[in-house]
């Protein structure tokens, strides 16, 4: 039972570049989630699909995109990566029944230079 | 001000000592979840409620409604309890999402 799968583990990207980074889940979750955890700061909602088929706006929108393209995958987009996006991101999964733990993937390493 | 306040922000005990963390928050809410976030940076999910109080090993959740108020308590604390403990509030009415608190980073000392 693998949980949440995120990848990659570290990106390096370059000021402008776009990349996708992918989540998948394997529980059956209803709900996903994009976050962003900062230096020594608390984690920032980005995105979040409490279905499939549907995604609302976090915190933290702007500058990315994202796509839950099934039940099992949700994915964030940075269209045009600035360096002000350099952070962990992190993506989780919930069951409709809110009481079950909230599952994490173990998180992207991004740079942006 | 934050809808979801974590206190104290930063929390250095000796191993052995009772601990607690506490979150409060200003907003309705269905359910409240503690998680643990490790120096590695995983992060783990530890309890989930909505009323009373929930217990697993040596860590205690408890929660006060009517006083938007919850606690985590450790007992008997070891150094491989040191991590940042966060807590997060599941909004009434909302879909599906979470206010997060900031986290209290703990360090326990052998």
């Amino acid at each position: 039972n693998a949980g949440v799968t995120q990848t990659p583990k570290f990106q390096v990207l370059k000021t402008g570049q776009s990349m996708t980074l992918q989540c998948a889940q394997d529980m059956n979750h209803n709900s996903m989630y994009w976050y962003r955890q900062d230096p020594g700061m608390g984690l920032r909602l980005i995105y979040y699909s409490a279905s499939e088929g549907t995604t609302d706006k976090g915190e933290v929108p702007n500058g990315y995109n994202v796509s839950r393209l099934n039940k099992r995958e949700f994915s964030l987009r940075l269209e045009s990566a600035a360096p002000s996006q350099t952070s962990v991101y992190f993506c989780a999964s919930l069951s409709r029944d809110i009481f079950q733990p909230q599952h994490f993937g173990d998180g992207t390493r991004l740079s942006i230079l | 001000k934050n809808e979801v306040e974590q206190s104290p922000q930063n929390l250095t005990a000796q191993e052995g000592e009772f601990i607690t963390i506490n979150c409060s928050y200003s907003v309705g809410i269905s359910a409240l979840h503690w998680l643990q976030q490790h120096p590695g940076g995983g992060i783990v999910s530890l309890f989930m409620l909505s009323s009373g109080k929930k217990k697993h090993g040596r860590l205690i959740a408890t929660i006060n409604i009517q006083e938007k108020h919850s606690s985590l308590h450790i007992t008997a604390s070891h150094p491989r309890d040191s991590a940042v403990y966060i807590c997060a509030a599941f909004l009434m009415d909302s879909n599906y999402q979470l206010i997060w608190g900031a986290g209290t980073k703990l360090i326990i000392k052998p």
